[in-house]
């Protein structure tokens, strides 16, 4: 089974600043990796497939890359509607399609 | 618009079973792998399982292998997550969403609102 591990589990920023969500995969998982954002009381909504294609929809402002282990969701530039919680998902190798324990994010 | 439509939470007891729906429109519904994730008040997403376009292939987690099971009507439109043996560790919101292609290979493109399953005496 493959772990993906999120870093950090919260990070408190400020509007307008760029951020950084990082996620690592125990194993190499090629560039199969989703972002999600979820904010309360809804569903997960798709951001990032193939560590670095917007879903349609996505803001130009994120960004995805990596490749293997190593990934990077990153925030040009902070909006209000940002301030949620972030997952990724590996579906290289399953059963299981792991997520990551996620990252906060909120307003500083 | 793609939609998806979880129904058929609720309260049940330890032990007992309860049948989830998720019903697709807006889109082929049979050309669509679907996959559910469940969500634990307070925590993270947890995969559980996804059906191919044809419902002939289906996987698991470990945590439901040989308790839950999946079928699927692509007359109706319906994927349905047959759930046995349900424990409080269960409770949990479970969402359906439409995989990017036919066999369940890829990420979650769509997803439902999810229905509340709560397992408690």
């Amino acid at each position: 089974e493959i772990v993906m591990t999120q870093s950090p589990d919260t990070l408190s920023v400020s509007p307008g600043e760029r951020v950084s969500l990082s996620c690592r995969a125990s194993h190499s998982i090629s560039t199969n990796l989703a972002w999600y954002q979820q904010k309360p009381g809804q569903p997960p909504r798709l951001l990032i497939h193939g560590a670095s294609t917007r879903a349609t929809g996505t803001p130009a402002r994120f960004s995805g890359s990596g490749f293997g282990t190593d990934f990077t969701l990153t925030i040009s530039s902070l909006e209000s509607e940002d301030f949620a919680v972030y997952y990724c998902q590996q579906y290289n190798a399953w059963p299981p399609y792991s997520f990551g324990q996620g990252t906060k994010l909120q307003i500083k | 618009q793609v939609q998806l439509v979880e129904s058929g939470g609720g309260l049940v007891q330890p032990g007992r079973s309860l049948r989830l729906s998720c019903a697709g429109s807006g889109f082929n519904f049979d050309s669509y792998a679907i996959h559910w994730v469940r969500q634990a008040p307070g925590k993270g997403l947890e995969w559980l399982a996804v059906v191919s376009d044809d419902g002939a292939d289906a996987s698991f987690a470990d945590s439901v292998r040989g308790r839950f099971t999946l079928s699927r009507d692509n007359f109706k439109n319906i994927v349905s997550l047959q759930m046995n043996s349900l424990s409080p560790d269960d409770t949990a919101i479970y969402y359906c969403a439409r995989d990017h292609g036919p066999l369940g290979y890829a990420y979650g493109e769509d997803w439902g609102q999810g229905t509340l399953v709560t397992v408690s005496a």
